[in-house]
């Protein structure tokens, strides 16, 4: 599976739109990006995941690049709960795959 | 429908000591994965299960390790003896079909003392 980077850590104001990038320039033709995150020490929670096109769901948006070597998960109105560790992992489309989780980047929102 | 379970949500033993987790897939999820994070690691990897057989058992860190799942429904997965280094929250996660998003439980934190 291709390698993903993210950025340790960000901030964001609470209202305000997060942006989380990614970084998996070593992706191949099927694979997919998925984005999860974890909040605290709950399990790791399942956001969202696309292939190559935009995506959007009641949690986020994914906006992947044409080139698809880089991503970034949106949270349109963060909210304090919203703080957590985010993980971007690509996975292939063949089935039957683990998940590769990183270090992920711990985004804190501010009130 | 019911999400992922895991029990318990903590156990606290003796170095040497026997534990066993418990993890339910949602209904029907043939695919169970196990992972786990360690103090201060990532989120590993442990094993995957297609209904009661053993895809793939490559996180699987040695033989004190034994996971089963016999009818292909609910897991566990028993450490004997458990040592210090065991300690941590142990995930599970299931999936209808093998290209399906992984779903994950609320983790069991086992710590060896």
């Amino acid at each position: 599976d291709a390698k993903t980077t993210q950025p340790t850590s960000m901030d964001c104001a609470e209202g305000r739109a997060a942006n989380l990038p990614c970084n998996h320039s070593t992706i191949s033709g099927n694979e997919y990006v998925y984005w999860y995150r974890q909040i605290h020490s709950q399990g790791p929670q399942y956001i969202i995941h696309g292939l190559k096109n935009n995506e959007t769901n009641e949690m986020a948006s994914l906006i992947i690049t044409e080139d698809r070597k880089s991503s970034t998960l949106i949270l349109p109105h963060a909210t304090l709960r919203d703080t957590a560790v985010y993980y971007c992992i690509v996975i292939s489309n063949f089935g039957n795959e683990k998940l590769t989780f990183g270090t992920g980047t711990r985004l804190t929102i501010i009130p | 429908e019911a999400g992922v379970t895991q029990f318990p949500s903590h156990s606290v033993i003796e170095k040497g000591q026997t534990v066993t987790l418990r993890c339910d897939p949602i209904s029907g999820h043939d695919n169970l994965y196990w992972y786990r994070r360690v103090m201060g690691k990532e989120i590993k990897f442990l094993l995957h299960f297609v209904k009661e057989s053993k895809q793939d058992e490559s996180g699987m860190p040695n033989n004190r390790f034994l996971a089963e799942r016999t009818g292909g429904t609910y897991s566990t997965l028993k450490v004997q003896p458990a040592e210090l280094e065991d300690s941590g929250v142990y995930f599970c996660a299931s999936t209808y079909g093998p290209t399906d998003t992984q779903y994950f439980g609320p983790g069991t934190r086992l710590t060896v003392l």
